[in-house]
């Protein structure tokens, strides 16, 4: 079935460090791609998507490229900031189905 | 405008009780979500509504988990006998449409002594 597999975290970044967080995907048909945010204490919120094959989505100074022959959609980000610190979700959508299929989340923290 | 409201926002009670979460969803969404979240995992779908009819309920882990949404708007997720392992955090997500972008409520955290 279809699935979403995040790097492990937490991952720990000085202020204005560059940010990668790999996703991968597998999945059957033309997903989907979308990376949720929580903030602390927060609930998720929507950060960015792309609906196909070379779209890039982008948000907040986050980008992530959807890149079908890696089936790959990392999150990056040059310069991180310390209200960036929070959990990250990658998500797909199958087109067969109405659910979001979710990695199990990459925290992140910023220090000054 | 109001986004996808849950509550209550926690929920403690004995093992072997009856439990009821409610959502109102963004107005005017058709497509309404619930998902489960265990601590350090991602969010596990449960149902999904279209309407007012469960169009995928796949997702229940069995029959003591129940799901309602009578009027095409709020709905209401049943937990019957509730089993410790049933503490999670449930999420309540709504869209325009099946394929636009879901907005997610804060949650109800459930807790099962």
């Amino acid at each position: 079935g279809d699935s979403v597999t995040q790097m492990e975290g937490p991952v720990t970044l000085s202020e204005e460090a560059f940010l990668t967080i790999n996703c991968t995907y597998t999945a059957t048909g033309y997903p989907s791609l979308f990376w949720y945010v929580q903030y602390p204490g927060e609930g998720l919120q929507l950060l960015l998507k792309a609906t196909k094959a070379d779209d890039k989505g982008s948000n907040k100074g986050f980008e992530a490229t959807y890149r079908k022959e890696t089936t790959s959609f990392h999150l990056e980000k040059g310069s991180v900031q310390v209200s960036d610190s929070a959990v990250y979700f990658c998500a797909l959508h199958s087109s067969n189905t109405g659910k979001l299929i979710f990695g199990q989340g990459t925290t992140l923290q910023v220090k000054p | 405008g109001a986004g996808v409201s849950q509550t209550p926002s926690n929920k403690v009670t004995e093992k072997g009780k009856y439990v009821e979460l409610r959502c109102d969803p963004i107005s005017g969404h058709t497509a309404l979500y619930w998902y489960r979240q265990s601590l350090g995992q991602g969010p596990e779908f449960l149902i999904y509504f279209q309407g007012t009819g469960a169009a995928d309920d796949s997702g229940l882990p069995n029959d003591r988990f129940f799901a309602v949404r009578p009027e095409g708007s709020v709905s209401t997720l049943k937990i019957q006998r509730t089993e410790r392992g049933d503490s999670a955090v449930y999420l309540c997500a709504s869209s325009s449409s099946e394929n636009q972008p879901q907005h997610f409520g804060d949650g109800t955290r459930l807790s099962i002594l």
